[in-house]
This record gives C-alpha cells, structure tokens and sequence, in this order.
C-alpha cells in the first residue's frame, strides 16, 4: 500500500533555531517528493521538488534531501523565523498515472 | 499569471443541503484534482479532472461528484451533506508534467 508518513507530528522550537522535519514513504514506482508549505486555512505552496535523482534541494532557508534507498526525505529549515509557524507536508508523486500521496504533516510553531 | 482561483472562500452550509465549489486552473494547465482537508490532517484525495472526464476517484461516496469544462475549470458538488463533510477542499491544477501541481487557497465549508 503507497503510504507517506511523516515526523514529528508537531513541533515546538525557539525563534532562531534549526529543526528537522522527517517523511518516510512506501510509494512505488516513485516519480518525485514535494514538500509544501500550508499556513492555517491556506492552500499548500511548494517548497522543494526532488525527483528520484536528486539528493538535496534548497530553497532559501529550507533545504530538502532524499534517499531514494530507504525511501527517506528530510525537511531541514535553518535560522527558523516566527513565519515559519505552518504545516510541512511531505507529498510523492507515484510515477503511474497522476496519483499523489499525501502525509498527514507536521505542524510547526515557532516561538519567540 | 493567475494561480489557482477557488470560490468561495468560506461557506456555511445546513446539514441535508447541497453545496457546489469552483475552480479556475492555473493558466497554462489542463488537470484538476480536488482534495478534502480535514482539521489536523493531510489532505485526502477526492477525483481528477481531464479533457473534461473523471480520470481518477478516491475513496469518496457518490454524494461527492464534479465537472470540468471546456475551459478547463471545474465545479465540485457535493449532495446531502453531513456534519462530518465541514473541512477545507482544495483544488490543484497541472499539465501533466511532474513539477507542474499548484493548489489553490481553498474553500473552508461548515456544515451545521
């Protein structure tokens, strides 16, 4: 069964600090991982895309990895700001059809 | 160049009643797909939207249906609705390539 999972599922950090977020897949065939950005209430904006390929992706203050091996992603946010408080999901794109498969996120607050 | 657009962007809704949401593409793409988030939880696929056909269905009942048109826009109903169906519905477009998946804002819906 294709499964993301991810974690924590939320996360407390001081303004400032680094933090890593985790997303373990099962998907297969496998196309390419996303991670989203989603405020409350909002709809979810990309932050990286990886494909089978790729180790790492940066996108400012976000840089993302992946081994494809043990089907592992990292979101790693560096100097984190009182912004970055949303929900990180970790999305996979199988690579049949045009199926994605969602984690259930993590929520992250920042706190001055 | 305009995102995805999704009105409205908040409803109230009677239990029984039926409620239909709306969807203009990212210009450019020609696949919609339509997720439901409940509070605290990833979004969950409900059906995808091609050359004007349901292409893909999760695990939704028929109570949930849709259209898309010429334009490539897309409507979503949803009949005799139930408490249980108050959460945030997403709308995504694409144009087939991978990298291509953007989602609107959403529409919050409460059924009371």
């Amino acid at each position: 069964k294709n499964q993301v999972e991810q974690s924590p599922q939320s996360l407390i950090i001081l303004e400032g600090k680094n933090c890593t977020l985790q997303c373990n897949y099962t998907v297969s065939p496998f196309s390419n991982l996303r991670w989203y950005k989603q405020d409350t209430g909002r709809g979810p904006v990309s932050l990286t895309i990886m494909t089978f390929s790729e180790n790492t992706k940066s996108n400012g203050r976000y840089t993302a990895t992946l081994d494809a091996d043990t089907k592992q992603s990292s979101l790693h946010i560096t100097a984190s700001q009182l912004s970055d408080s949303a929900s990180y999901i970790c999305v996979v794109r199988g690579r049949t059809g045009n199926q994605f498969y969602f984690g259930t996120g993590t929520s992250l607050t920042v706190i001055p | 160049d305009a995102g995805v657009t999704q009105s409205p962007t908040h409803l109230i809704k009677t239990r029984g009643q039926q409620v239909t949401l709306r969807c203009s593409p990212k210009s450019g793409h020609d696949t919609v797909s339509w997720y439901q988030q409940a509070l605290g939880q990833g979004p969950q696929f409900i059906f995808q939207y091609y050359e004007e056909e349901e292409r893909q269905r999760g695990n939704f009942p028929d109570r949930f249906s849709g259209h898309q048109f010429p334009n490539y826009s897309s409507e979503l109903n949803v009949n005799a609705l139930l408490l249980g169906d108050s959460a945030l519905y997403l709308c995504a477009s694409s144009f087939g390539q991978p990298y291509g998946y953007t989602f609107g804002s959403g529409t919050r819906l409460t059924v009371v």
